[in-house]
């Protein structure tokens, strides 16, 4: 299955916001606001960032945002600072599989 | 605390068979669905499949549906994924991870279990 497309990196100095954008089809991020995101540092397990389009769970900081159009989601990181250097994952529902990935970006902090 | 505790590293050869684990603790085992995700090395995520310790429903996505097994045995709170015979390809780190029942993402992960096949 094509997974959904993400840019391959991103870059920002500390303070600075940037985006990370997630493009599906109207099956998966257009047709419904099951959009997650995940942030993955090297070595590390995947973590949960937002949920449900924009939803931020207990604890993330809410210097991390989401939100959609069409059948493009976005995350959104303002004030960024050193350790948000990370691979971020995009992550949608589709009817079959049940669950799509993004491609993955990876963030630097300059 | 929600946990998942994956079994450790595993080297085999092509064509061995693998069972791996993921053992929650922390919360109702039964009532959250358990995902298996793969990533190979220097790769992204790919969702594999999923099963609900409850009654053992299981969904595959398509690319791997009939190259792995996913399993559960909810009397010790443990998800497995096991090939039958393993390729080179198959070489990655796998992660466990919870999903709540009606909703399609993963709040805990697991540490990943790194799995290297090699002759």
């Amino acid at each position: 299955q094509s997974a959904l497309t993400q840019p391959a990196s991103v870059s920002g100095s500390p303070g600075q916001s940037i985006t990370i954008s997630c493009t599906g089809t109207s099956s998966d991020v257009g047709g419904y606001n099951y959009v997650s995101w995940y942030q993955q540092h090297p070595g590390k397990a995947p973590k949960l960032m937002i949920y449900d389009v924009r939803n931020r769970p207990s604890g993330v900081s809410n210097r991390f945002s989401g939100s959609k159009s069409g059948n493009t989601a976005s995350l959104t990181i303002s004030g960024l600072q050193a350790e948000d250097e990370a691979d971020y994952y995009c992550s949608s529902y589709r009817s079959s599989p049940p669950v799509v990935f993004g491609g993955g970006t990876k963030l630097t902090v300059l | 605390e929600v946990q998942l505790v994956q079994s450790g590293a595993e080297v085999k050869k092509p064509g061995e068979s693998l069972k791996i684990s993921c053992k929650g603790s922390g919360y109702s085992f039964s009532s959250y669905w358990i995902g298996w995700v793969r990533q190979m090395p220097g790769k992204g995520l790919e969702w594999m499949g999923i099963i609900y310790p409850g009654d053992s429903d299981t969904r595959y996505s398509p690319s791997f549906q009939g190259q792995v097994t996913i399993s559960v045995d909810k009397s010790i709170s443990t998800a497995y994924l096991q090939w039958s015979s393993l390729k080179a390809s198959d070489t990655a780190m796998y992660y466990c991870a919870r999903r709540d029942y009606n909703n399609y993402y993963f709040d805990y992960w697991g540490q990943g279990t790194l799995v290297t096949v090699s002759s």
